[in-house]
């Protein structure tokens, strides 16, 4: 079946650096991907909706900036924390739809940002 | 706007025992709902889904749900569970939305 992977599955990373988290659609094309956020104990908020060769669009409250998020290609799409802090540290999932229309995804195994 | 309420945080239960996580949904059009589990430090991994039709649904891992319109819910059933089922049990609507989380834990 469909896999969705992300890269890397953990990372630390100094206050005030950047780091980049990839999410690749193995053996599909994925036009949309999505992007969460989900703190510990709690759920998935979605942070941002990437689009293949345009820019992706923010929920409300989610500042832009820090979180760029670029989908070069019809299967990878990268979430880029610039300037990161400790209050950054989350567990970061994407998403892809399957095709359809029916709103199901195929979910990244996620990867755990701690910002030190 | 389309929203799920998942009524409990966590639900305790005996293994061989059955179990039901309730979700609860609100939206003004037709809805797609959705079940996910994920286990510690893993995404998610899809359940159930109700996109039309019979309003029972079953799924993996012997799960199944019953779309009930006229109370707007989706609630998650087992008849027997087992330890492995211990797990964060997320409900889910169309639009991206996840409830708060419902976390199964089965006891020996």
């Amino acid at each position: 079946g469909a896999v969705v992977s992300q890269h890397p599955s953990w990372v630390i990373c100094k206050s005030g650096t950047s780091v980049k988290i990839e999410c690749r659609s193995l053996d599909f094309q994925a036009t949309t991907m999505f992007w969460y956020r989900q703190f510990p104990k709690q759920s998935l908020m979605l942070m941002a909706t990437s689009n293949e060769g345009s820019k992706a669009t923010y929920e409300q409250g989610v500042e832009k900036d820090k979180f760029l998020i670029n989908h070069a290609s019809l299967t990878l799409s990268t979430l880029t924390v610039t300037s990161a802090h400790p209050e950054d540290s989350s567990f970061y999932i994407c998403s892809a739809p399957i095709a359809g229309g029916s709103y199901e995804q195929y979910f990244g195994p996620g990867t755990r940002l701690t910002v030190t | 706007a389309q929203s799920v309420t998942q009524l409990d945080s966590q639900v305790p239960v005996f293994e061989e025992a059955p179990v039901e996580l309730r979700c609860n949904y609100s939206s003004s059009v037709s809805v797609y709902l959705f079940w996910y589990v994920q286990y510690p430090n893993q995404g998610l991994q899809l359940l159930l889904k109700y996109l039309s039709g019979s309003t029972l649904v079953k799924g993996i891992n012997g799960f199944e749900a019953e779309f009930n319109k006229s109370q707007t819910s989706f609630h998650l059933r087992k008849p027997s569970v087992h330890i492995s089922d211990t797990a964060e049990y997320f409900c889910a609507v169309s639009n991206m939305r996840f409830g708060a989380g419902t976390r199964l834990t089965v006891k020996p």
